[in-house]
């Protein structure tokens, strides 16, 4: 079935480094991709998407590119702060379905 | 403020009640979906409505649960006889359908429910 695999965490990192989330996708046809942000105690923000092949998502510093050819969609950031210190879902939501397919989540904290 | 917003956002009760939640989406959205999120997981589809009408449950959706969107506005989850293993964090989310599938589902804040 349809399914979002994302790498585990923690993630933890120093400010100012690097940061990639991978995530894969299984599904048939052509899924829109999702990553969105979680906050403790709160719902989930949308941080950035993309809809077909080869888009890239961005917001906030963060990028993802939708390809097709891996079925990913890894997310990146080339300098976190404290502030980035949340859990990460990337989502998948499928042509032919009408509900959003969430990963595991990955928690990042990011250190000063 | 014209996001999602959910009531109650903590909700304690014990073990053979019911309990009920409210959503109410952004105003122009006609889709509205209900997920659970248990502690380390990502959210789950629980179900969804197109203005009134109730399109899909999950098989996650017990016949102890049960979801209204009755004017296709605000939408209300209960949940009768609860169980320990009902505790989680509900989440509503809303959208406004799209060709093809290609939505953006705007979440609330979530109401979060321990069963003793």
């Amino acid at each position: 079935g349809d399914s979002v695999t994302q790498m585990e965490g923690p993630v933890t990192l120093s400010e100012e480094a690097f940061l990639t989330i991978n995530c894969t996708y299984t599904a048939t046809g052509y899924p829109s991709l999702f990553w969105y942000v979680q906050y403790p105690g709160e719902g989930l923000q949308l941080l950035l998407k993309a809809t077909k092949a080869d888009d890239k998502g961005s917001n906030k510093g963060f990028e993802a590119t939708y390809r097709k050819e891996t079925t990913s969609f890894h997310l990146e950031k080339g300098s976190v702060q404290v502030s980035d210190s949340a859990v990460y879902f990337c989502a998948c939501y499928m042509e032919y379905g009408n509900k959003l397919v969430f990963g595991a989540g990955t928690i990042l904290r990011v250190k000063s | 403020d014209t996001g999602v917003s959910q009531n109650p956002r903590h909700k304690i009760t014990k073990r053979g009640q019911n309990v009920t939640f409210r959503c109410d989406p952004i105003s122009e959205h006609n889709r509205l979906y209900w997920y659970r999120q248990t502690l380390g997981q990502g959210p789950e589809f629980l179900t969804y409505f197109q203005n009134e009408a109730q399109l899909e449950k999950s098989r996650l959706l017990s016949d102890r649960f049960s979801a209204e969107r009755p004017k296709g506005s605000f939408s209300t989850l209960e949940i009768q006889r609860t169980e320990q293993g009902d505790s989680a964090m509900y989440l509503c989310a809303s959208s406004l359908a799209a060709p093809t599938g290609r939505e953006t589902q705007y979440f609330g804040p979530g109401t979060r429910l321990l069963v003793l």
